[in-house]
């Protein structure tokens, strides 16, 4: 079936630290692929997505490179701030689906300090 | 454009008791997707109405039910509330049927059952 796995958090960083939160993922085919973040009492936000191979999804300083030979999503940045502190999840949407069903991993707490 | 809203935001019941939940799509938007979150299960996908027809289910029981409108307004409806229930109940909208398309998420509504 199809699953997406993330490291286990809580993630403790500095400011201005490098970040970087795993994403592992099982499909037949290639999903498009998603990270989103929820901040404290409010719904998920999309940080950014990737629908192909090799593609690289970038937004607000965090990428993340859709690689087919890993199955894997990292979500990266090269500096993170304390506002970034959030929940932080990998989702995917079965190929071809044709449906909106977003498959996601278990989400991973980031806290930055200053 | 105005966000994904969904009323009310914060809803309490006790057992036994059923509630209806709202979601207003980005204006424009036909897809509407209902999700659950809870601490132990994570993200779970409820269903996806497109046109106001039911396109996909998630693994719930028949007491999860929903319906769309003509104006791509939607609705889930919880019956006989179990504590299981309680939990943050997220909306996303997208465009229309593509894979690829983005989900927007709404702030949600947290459903607490006592």
């Amino acid at each position: 079936g199809n699953s997406v796995t993330q490291m286990e958090g809580p993630v403790t960083l500095s400011e201005e630290a490098f970040l970087t939160i795993n994403c592992t993922y099982t499909a037949t085919g290639y999903p498009s692929l998603f990270w989103y973040v929820q901040y404290p009492g409010e719904g998920l936000q999309l940080l950014l997505k990737a629908t192909k191979a090799d593609d690289k999804g970038s937004n607000k300083g965090f990428e993340a490179t859709y690689r087919k030979e890993t199955t894997s999503f990292h979500l990266e940045k090269g500096s993170v701030q304390v506002s970034d502190s959030a929940v932080y999840f990998c989702a995917l949407v079965p190929p071809s689906s044709n449906t909106g069903k977003l498959i996601f991993g278990q989400g991973t707490t980031l806290q930055v300090k200053p | 454009k105005a966000g994904v809203t969904q009323t009310p935001r914060y809803l309490i019941k006790t057992r036994g008791q059923q509630v209806t939940l709202s979601c207003s799509p980005i204006s424009g938007h036909r897809s509407v997707s209902w999700y659950q979150q809870t601490p132990g299960q994570g993200l779970q996908f409820l269903f996806e109405y497109f046109s106001e027809t039911q396109r996909n289910k998630g693994n719930f029981p028949g007491r999860f039910s929903g319906r769309q409108f003509s104006n791509s307004r939607s609705e889930m409806n919880v019956s006989t509330l179990e504590l299981g229930d309680s939990a943050l109940y997220l909306c996303a909208s997208r465009p229309g049927q593509g894979d690829t398309d983005t989900q927007y998420f709404g702030p949600g509504t947290r459903l607490t059952v006592l």
